[in-house]
């Protein structure tokens, strides 16, 4: 079983959907976790992190973690072509360094206008 | 320049040649890691640096070669590369080792003929 389970897509969804992005994990010790994001031809980038079950909310971005079911979410609301990337959860130990990072296979996503 | 820039952006390099990626990084960052990513396969870290020191060799092949010759470079020597080494190779940043976000660059596309 992989460390951390995330769907490939790709998902394609029509503009101002609501958009729902997982990755499963089977680490217990995980407990920070990141969304980051990667356009076509450029590098990832960080987009949100977050230590602590429940929800955290940025712009039209909400994190969502279940340590319980050892689930992670990433909701975009209003969703815009702009939005049309690759989409990797990554998580960790929090007493663990950078280099026992483990990072999704990434989902594309497409917004269609 | 900011961030993280990587050069070259593509690289075409027979099975017998010997080349060289480099990275620099302008965030003042004191640890530099190089990344390969394949399709729909997570991120696999190659090498870590720390102030300069390497941190972590994850069984990388020896036609693989780091170089950090200070905080803000960082080099992976390529000789006798296979095909399944064509990948996208991305070099990222961060603050430190603990809870310090990555910052990466757009990467080298490498293609092994």
């Amino acid at each position: 079983q992989k460390e951390v389970e995330q769907d490939p897509g790709p998902l394609s969804v029509p503009e101002g959907a609501i958009v729902s992005l997982n990755c499963t994990y089977s680490n217990s010790a995980f407990q920070y976790f990141m969304w980051y994001r990667q356009y076509s031809r450029k590098g990832p980038e960080l987009l949100m992190y977050t230590y602590s079950s429940g929800n955290k909310e940025d712009g039209r971005f909400t994190a969502q973690v279940d340590k319980s079911s050892k689930y992670i979410s990433l909701f975009i609301r209003d969703s815009q072509p702009s939005d049309s990337a690759t989409y990797l959860c990554a998580m960790t130990a929090l007493n663990f360094g950078n280099e026992k990072l483990t990072f999704g296979t990434g989902t594309r996503l497409t917004i269609i206008p | 320049e900011t961030g993280v820039t990587q050069t070259p952006r593509h690289l075409v390099m027979g099975m017998t040649n010997k080349k060289s990626l480099k990275c620099e990084q302008h965030l003042g960052h004191n640890a530099m890691y190089w990344y390969k990513q394949s399709a729909k396969k997570p991120l696999e870290l190659m090498f870590v640096y720390s102030l300069e020191e390497r941190v972590e060799n994850n069984s990388v092949p020896s036609r693989f070669s780091p170089e950090c010759p200070n905080s803000s470079h960082l080099f992976l020597h390529l000789h006798t590369l296979q095909p399944e080494d064509s990948a996208l190779y991305l070099c990222a940043s961060s603050q430190d080792l603990y809870n310090s976000p990555l910052h990466f660059g757009n990467g080298t596309r490498l293609t092994v003929t």
